[in-house]
């Protein structure tokens, strides 16, 4: 059983950059993608990206692009997710979670249990 | 990019049938996915592919697609199910490859 460990709450400055950790156990890391979602206080889940850690392939949202960077370390079977340029709007709960798929369809599934990222001005 | 729409709520007494709602372009062309948020808790997947369900969710988390409107039914619901559920399309097309719902709150009254 897969299971996802997140890196602890963090507080940042704005103009600054934050780094998240995704430490995954229980299964063969370079089988499985892993996505990052974020949520806001109060808001919905929106997908930012995700990186294939075997072949180091990432993909992500064109608005993070430039800012976000996803990277994997398959020897400690961890993930990451490293934002930068934080600014106020970026306040909110990071989850990564495993890919899984079939012929028709990507779905996520288990999620870590998600850092608090709190940007202060 | 494909939108999709919940109502922003559902309330429900014990034991009656919960109908949540998820509204996108043809999107009975597409898989979906749900997702229960318990208050503090990260999303889990009830429901996969339309109407499959993980190991370990009870028989009561049902779900149907066609036209451009996908159903998640919760029957004889429990205090237990009160949650916030996202609906979930992937779409290679979109700038986000995961596109979820706005998702809707159930209240158990």
């Amino acid at each position: 059983q897969v299971q996802l460990v997140q890196s602890g709450a963090e507080v940042k400055k704005s103009g600054s950059s934050v780094k998240v950790s995704c430490k995954a156990s229980g299964g063969t890391f370079s089988n499985y993608a892993i996505s990052w979602v974020r949520q806001a206080p109060g808001q919905g889940l929106e997908w930012m990206g995700g990186i294939i850690p075997i072949v180091g392939t990432t993909h992500s949202a064109q608005r993070f692009q430039g800012r976000l960077t996803i990277s994997a370390d398959g020897s400690t079977s961890t993930a990451y997710m490293d934002l930068s340029g934080l600014r106020s709007e970026d306040t909110a709960v990071y989850y990564c979670a495993r890919e899984l798929y079939n012929n028709s369809s990507n779905w996520l599934d288990p999620w870590g249990q998600g850092t608090l990222v709190t940007v202060s001005t | 990019s494909y939108v999709l729409t919940q109502p922003p709520s559902v309330s429900v007494a014990p034991g009656q049938t919960a109908r949540i709602t998820c509204g996108g372009n043809k999107i009975g062309s597409n898989s979906v996915h749900w997702y229960q948020q318990k208050p503090g808790q990260a999303p889990a997947v009830v429901v996969y592919d339309d109407s499959d369900r993980p190991s370990g969710i009870p028989e009561r988390f049902s779900g149907s697609n066609s036209g451009n409107t996908a159903t998640l039914t919760i029957s004889r619901v429990e205090a237990g199910d009160e949650a916030d559920y996202y609906c979930q399309v992937w779409d290679s097309s979109s700038d986000h490859f995961y596109v979820f719902g706005t998702g809707t709150k159930v209240t158990v009254l």
